[in-house]
């Protein structure tokens, strides 16, 4: 089955710096990405999420690449703020009849 | 609010108690699901709830026992259980199980502690 790699597993950025995060993915057939944000005392909620027919998807200040033949894909967020602290998931799926696969989490710290 | 509502969000029960957690989506989505979080690790997927019929149990012990009497309702019954299932319990929908972006709507998790 599908197994996604996430890292780093903690992340601790100044304000305004860009963070990155990256995860792996081994089943090639997987074709869905999504990112999820979890905030303290929250469930996890979609912030973007890529296909795999693109290459790049970016919605104000995340962005999302995907690298199909890495089996890769990364999330960005430039000029971070304290609300963007919180614990970020990547997953994937295929186009089957099975449920999202996710990786362990990164734990974003943005200090002020 | 993600239109997905949990209760209790907060529960404290001892390994001989009988309790129940509920999930209510008010989006009209078709699938439901149970997750797990513990600390420092991976969501883990327990049951999947498509057309109220289950067609995934992540080899979930027989202590925790899922009901989902229609589309939009889903519950945990739980009993007997160990230190170990103390957790974060959430719960999710979307539209369907078989597209391939399907996104996931969760609430906000039942945080078990059992003594």
């Amino acid at each position: 089955g599908e197994n996604v790699e996430q890292h780093p597993s903690t992340l601790s950025v100044q304000e305004g710096d860009s963070a990155v995060i990256k995860c792996t993915y081994s089943d090639s057939a997987s074709n869905y990405f999504p990112w999820y944000k979890q905030e303290l005392g929250k469930g996890p909620q979609l912030i973007i999420d890529i296909r795999s027919n693109v290459g790049e998807k970016k919605d104000q200040r995340i962005a999302v690449t995907l690298n199909k033949t890495a089996k890769h894909f990364s999330l960005h967020i430039t000029e971070t703020q304290p609300e963007d602290s919180a614990v970020y998931f990547c997953a994937s799926k295929n186009s089957g009849n099975t449920p999202l696969v996710f990786g362990k989490g990164t734990r974003l710290s943005v200090i002020a | 609010e993600t239109g997905v509502t949990q209760t209790p969000r907060h529960l404290v029960m001892g390994m001989t108690n009988k309790k129940s957690l509920k999930c209510e989506q008010h989006l009209g989505h078709n699938a439901m699901y149970w997750y797990k979080q513990s600390a420092k690790k991976p969501l883990e997927l327990m049951f999947v709830y498509n057309f109220k019929e289950q067609t995934e149990n992540n080899s979930v012990p027989s202590r925790f026992s899922p009901e989902c009497p229609n589309s939009s309702h889903l519950f945990l019954h739980l009993h007997t259980l160990q230190p170990e299932d103390s957790a974060l319990y959430l719960c999710a929908s979307s539209q369907g199980t078989s597209a391939s972006y399907n996104e996931q709507f969760f609430g906000p998790g039942t945080r078990l502690t059992v003594l």
